[in-house]
C-alpha cells in the first residue's frame, strides 16, 4: 500500500521555465510534508517543507503548495536551472503521532532534467 | 564534519555472506534512522533509535537484519546470510528529538549481492 505517490517518474523542462512536481498521499494522519532532492551516489538533501496548517510555503525559487482536501501537494521551481537536474522525492510524516518518531514515508521520486 | 557519515560507501558481497554497515550521526542528534532504497523507488523506513533504544522496526526488517546503537552514538546495521534481494542503497539519517528540522541523511552504503 503506497501511502505517498509521485505519478510522474520523469519531467523534462527548458532552462528558465517552471518545473511542477506533483505528489499525492492517502494517509490522513500525515501533517508535515517535505521535498528532498537527490543526486546520484548521494543521500537525499532537504529542499523545502510545509505543515498541514499552511497551504503554501516559499523559499527562493522553490514553492510548495498543499491541498489537504485533495491530499495533494506540488513543488514549483521557478526559474528552472540546469543544476536542478536531479531526482525529487516527496515525503510525509505524522508529527501529531509521537510514537511515529518522525519517520518519513517517501514517494517513488520524479527525475527532473533541465535542458540548457 | 557536522554531517551524517556512512561506511563503507560500497560493498559487494557473495550471496550467503554477512555484512555490516556503520553510521555516525550528527553528534547532537539523539534520533537515528535506517532506510533502504532500491532502484527506481523512494527510501523505505527500516528502523529508528532514540538514543540507544530501538523504538520501531518495519516489517521490511526480516530476522536476518539487526541494528544496534550501543552507546547512543554510532549505529550498525548487520545483514546475515545476504540474498540478491538485499541489493540496495542503505541510508542512515539523524534528527534532533523534536520536530523534523535538521533531519539529515548520509550518502548511503550501496550493497550489491552477487
Amino acid at each position: 500500500d503506497q501511502q505517498v505517490k509521485q505519478n510522474s517518474p520523469s519531467l523534462s523542462v527548458q532552462e528558465g521555465r517552471i518545473s511542477i512536481l506533483n505528489c499525492d498521499y492517502t494517509n490522513s494522519m500525515f501533517d508535515y510534508f517535505l521535498w528532498y532532492k537527490k543526486y546520484p551516489a548521494e543521500g537525499p538533501t532537504f529542499l523545502i517543507s510545509i505543515s498541514s496548517i499552511k497551504d503554501k510555503n516559499e523559499d527562493g525559487r522553490f514553492t510548495v503548495f498543499l491541498n489537504k482536501s485533495a491530499k495533494h501537494l506540488s513543488l514549483h521551481i521557478v526559474p528552472s536551472q540546469p543544476g536542478d537536474s536531479a531526482v525529487y522525492f516527496c515525503a510525509a510524516s505524522a508529527q501529531m503521532i509521537k510514537a511515529a518518531g518522525n519517520k518519513l514515508t517517501f514517494g517513488g521520486g520524479t527525475r527532473v532534467l533541465v535542458k540548457p | 564534519d557536522t554531517g551524517v557519515s556512512q561506511n563503507p560507501r560500497h560493498k559487494i558481497t557473495k550471496r550467503g555472506q554477512n555484512v555490516t554497515f556503520r553510521c555516525d550521526p550528527i553528534s547532537e542528534h539523539n534520533r537515528l534512522y535506517w532506510y533502504r532504497q532500491t532502484l527506481g523507488q523512494g527510501p523505505e523506513f527500516l528502523t529508528y533509535f532514540q538514543n540507544e533504544a530501538q523504538l520501531e522496526k518495519s516489517r521490511l526488517l526480516s530476522d536476518r537484519f539487526s541494528a544496534e546503537r550501543p552507546k547512543g552514538s554510532f549505529s550498525t546495521l548487520e545483514i546475515q546470510r545476504t540474498e540478491q534481494g538485499d541489493s540496495a542503497m542503505y541510508l542512515c539519517a539523524s534528527s534532533p528529538r523534536e520536530g523534523l528540522y535538521g533531519y539529515t541523511f548520509g550518502s548511503g552504503t550501496r550493497l550489491t549481492v552477487v
